[in-house]
């Protein structure tokens, strides 16, 4: 079945940047998504990227999409410690079928 | 714009005991999905509601989970009896359908069940 597959742990010091990858296996996915997951709190959207795009770009956060190897990676620019939490990448396809990956928890260091 | 509503946030049983959680879920919004997390896990799936049919379900343990969206507004996800693996947070989210603007899953608080 579909699968969707994330590093655990990334910890980075505060203004340096951060990078989370994510691998999915289902091709026709036509959306990808990243959440953010507070402590005690529900997955808020980051961002998402259609699959007929490469990149994307919104203020701090950029989005590469590599097709072919069904890879999406989410950046950061300057790292903050309010940017620490667990991140989900979500692919979703068939009858809008949302995927998510087990979460890489970020730890800013100050 | 009222967000996702859900409840109880907490609860705690014993095993074998029944629960029932409850969604409100964004108003106007067809989808409604109910998603199981486990501490350190990813959610995963347990039902998908497109106003009130079922569209998937195949990871819902029917033996003991159930879920109905009767007037395809809220929602309620009971288990019985409780195991202790169903520990976990019950998150319940809604879209107004992946080709309507972003496709956003707008999530609940969740729901944390505790079973001892």
């Amino acid at each position: 079945g579909e699968d969707v597959e994330q590093s655990l742990f990334l910890s980075v010091r505060e203004g340096d940047s951060s990078v989370i990858n994510c691998t999915y296996t289902d091709s026709s996915s036509t959306y990808l998504y990243w959440y953010k997951q507070e402590p005690g709190a529900g997955l808020q959207l980051l961002t998402y990227i259609f699959s007929n795009m490469d990149m994307k770009q919104d203020q701090r956060l950029t989005v590469l999409l590599n097709k072919k190897d069904k890879h999406l990676s989410l950046r950061i620019a300057d790292t903050q410690t309010g940017d620490s939490a667990i991140y989900f990448c979500a692919a979703v396809s068939g009858t809008y079928k949302y995927i998510f990956g087990t979460g890489t928890r970020l730890k800013v260091l100050a | 714009e009222a967000g996702v509503a859900q409840s109880p946030r907490y609860k705690i049983i014993e095993k074998r005991q029944s629960v029932a959680f409850w969604c409100n879920p964004i108003s106007g919004h067809a989808t409604l999905y109910w998603y199981q997390q486990i501490l350190g896990q990813g959610p995963k799936l347990l039902i998908q509601f497109q106003n009130n049919g079922v569209v998937d379900d195949s990871q819902l343990p029917k033996d003991r989970f159930s879920a109905e969206r009767l007037k395809g507004v809220d929602s309620t996800l009971k288990i019985q009896p409780a195991k202790l693996e169903d520990s976990a947070v019950y998150l319940c989210a809604s879209s107004s359908g992946p080709f309507a603007n972003t496709g956003e899953l707008f999530f609940g608080e969740g729901s944390r069940l505790t079973v001892l």
